[in-house]
């Protein structure tokens, strides 16, 4: 049974508008929670993170809110650039961090049109 | 370039065979995850060695085995090769073992059982 859910397996906006992606998940112990972009051909990069101890983190064009009562956190990027067309792929932990293995959803492709 | 290698890049093998991936974590990265993308599938977890010595395990078969070497580059060993198994194999190292270390990923092999 999947633990980390991206529903979409696809999206498309706009140049300069922005981008929601979406990730639930369904254990309660997770604490920390990432997300990765994956370009083709390369493996995934680091984007940005959340503790369970905060609902919202910001990096530039990139923000993670987490919503822990619907157990359910969302990339926003503003705005989506052509660059950004990407798979994206949320992963959570549990075990309070002590060991580095992460749970990973099947990942959204986001395209971005000029 | 994420500083991470992984080679082969490719593999092509039949049923019931061998083969060895192998992974050079980044330069001072002491933590070696390993990780399969099947077809549709999000990152799964396999195998988790820190400093030499396992740290943490996920749902790795028992016909798959990996292990890491005092130089730290890392080993995952599949054996017995079912056609399931066919899937990109993502290499990940950090500097730290927890999931507060972010992990740098390689480009993958792509292990293809015929």
């Amino acid at each position: 049974d999947q633990q980390v859910k991206q529903n979409s397996p696809s999206l498309s906006v706009q140049e300069g508008r922005i981008s929601i992606l979406n990730c639930d998940y369904t254990n309660s112990m997770f604490d920390y929670f990432l997300w990765y972009k994956k370009y083709p051909a390369e493996g995934p990069t680091f984007l940005i993170s959340i503790s369970s101890i905060k609902d919202k983190n910001e990096d530039g064009r990139f923000t993670v809110f987490l919503n822990k009562s619907a157990k359910h956190l969302s990339l926003h990027i503003v705005p989506s650039q052509p660059g950004d067309s990407a798979v994206y792929f949320c992963a959570a932990s549990e075990y309070g961090g002590s060991q580095g293995n992460l749970i990973f959803g099947k990942g959204t492709k986001l395209s971005v049109k000029p | 370039d994420s500083g991470v290698t992984q080679t082969p890049k490719h593999l092509i093998t039949a049923t019931g065979q061998r083969v060895t991936l192998r992974c050079s974590p980044r330069s001072g990265d002491l933590s070696v995850y390993w990780y399969q993308q099947s077809l549709d599938q999000g990152l799964q977890f396999l195998i988790q060695y820190y400093n030499g010595e396992e740290r943490a395990k996920g749902n790795i078969l028992e016909r798959f085995s990996a292990q890491q070497f005092p130089d730290l580059h890392s080993e995952l060993n599949l054996s017995s090769l079912e056609l399931g198994d066919s899937a990109l194999y993502f290499c990940a190292s950090s500097v730290g073992g927890t999931v507060y270390n972010e992990q740098f990923f390689g480009p993958g092999t792509r292990l293809t059982v015929l």
